[in-house]
């Protein structure tokens, strides 16, 4: 069973806008959450993180939001660059978990 | 600083054929290792898990199979592919909550 859920597969914004993107749990044990992007043929590269004890955790252009009691979090980009183009994973941890949960990815197009 | 390796980048495999791809990690001791497929539609699915040499965990039940033979070598295999094991492979190492993916290998069984 899919414990995290990103919903939305692709997103299309234009350059300079704001990009959000969507993910939701379902497991009330997860405390760390972290954002993934990838590119075509690449592996992903690490974006953001937030541990459950924070509600907002920001770098730079990106900024990440927790909404525990929601079980739902949000990648903001702004503004968005066409080099933000690429798949973006939503992934989640426990304390006890050895490994990370995705999703299935968001497909995030920035148009000139 | 660490690094991770992962070949072959593209492989292309006739059904029933083995597979081996290996996946070596440096600058770093006793990583937990990873390998996940990403497959269309299911994002990225954890296949097994290791934290130690010959300590292998799987998530999923499968065609494959992987061995942690060293402390930074990790390797996954199949004796016989099935045309459902096309996809994108991700070998992955982390020590703490994040975890650090290389290259991936494009598989496709014909």
């Amino acid at each position: 069973d899919q414990q995290v859920k990103q919903n939305s597969p692709s997103l299309s914004v234009q350059e300079g806008r704001i990009s959000i993107l969507n993910c939701d749990y379902t497991n009330s044990m997860f405390d760390y959450f972290l954002w993934y992007k990838k590119y075509p043929a690449e592996g992903p590269t690490f974006l953001i993180s937030i541990s459950s004890i924070k509600d907002k955790n920001e770098d730079g252009r990106f900024t990440v939001f927790l909404n525990k009691s929601a079980k739902h979090l949000s990648l903001h980009i702004v503004p968005s660059q066409p080099g933000d183009s690429a798949v973006y994973f939503c992934a989640a941890l426990s304390n006890s978990g050895y490994a990370l949960n995705f999703g299935k990815g968001t497909s995030l197009l920035v148009t000139p | 600083s660490q690094t991770i390796h992962q070949w072959p980048a593209t492989l292309v495999q006739p059904v029933g054929s083995p597979l081996s791809l290996e996946c070596t990690v440096e600058g770093t001791s006793n990583p937990n290792l990873y390998w996940y497929r990403q497959a269309a539609g299911r994002g990225l699915q954890l296949l097994f898990y290791s934290v130690g040499i010959g300590q292998i965990s799987s998530e999923v039940p499968q065609n494959l199979s992987a061995s942690r033979p060293q402390d930074r070598q990790f390797i996954l295999s199949s004796k016989k592919l099935l045309l459902s094991d096309s996809g994108f492979y991700l070998c992955a190492w982390g020590q703490a909550a994040e975890a650090f993916f290389g290259q991936g290998t494009r598989l496709t069984v014909v």
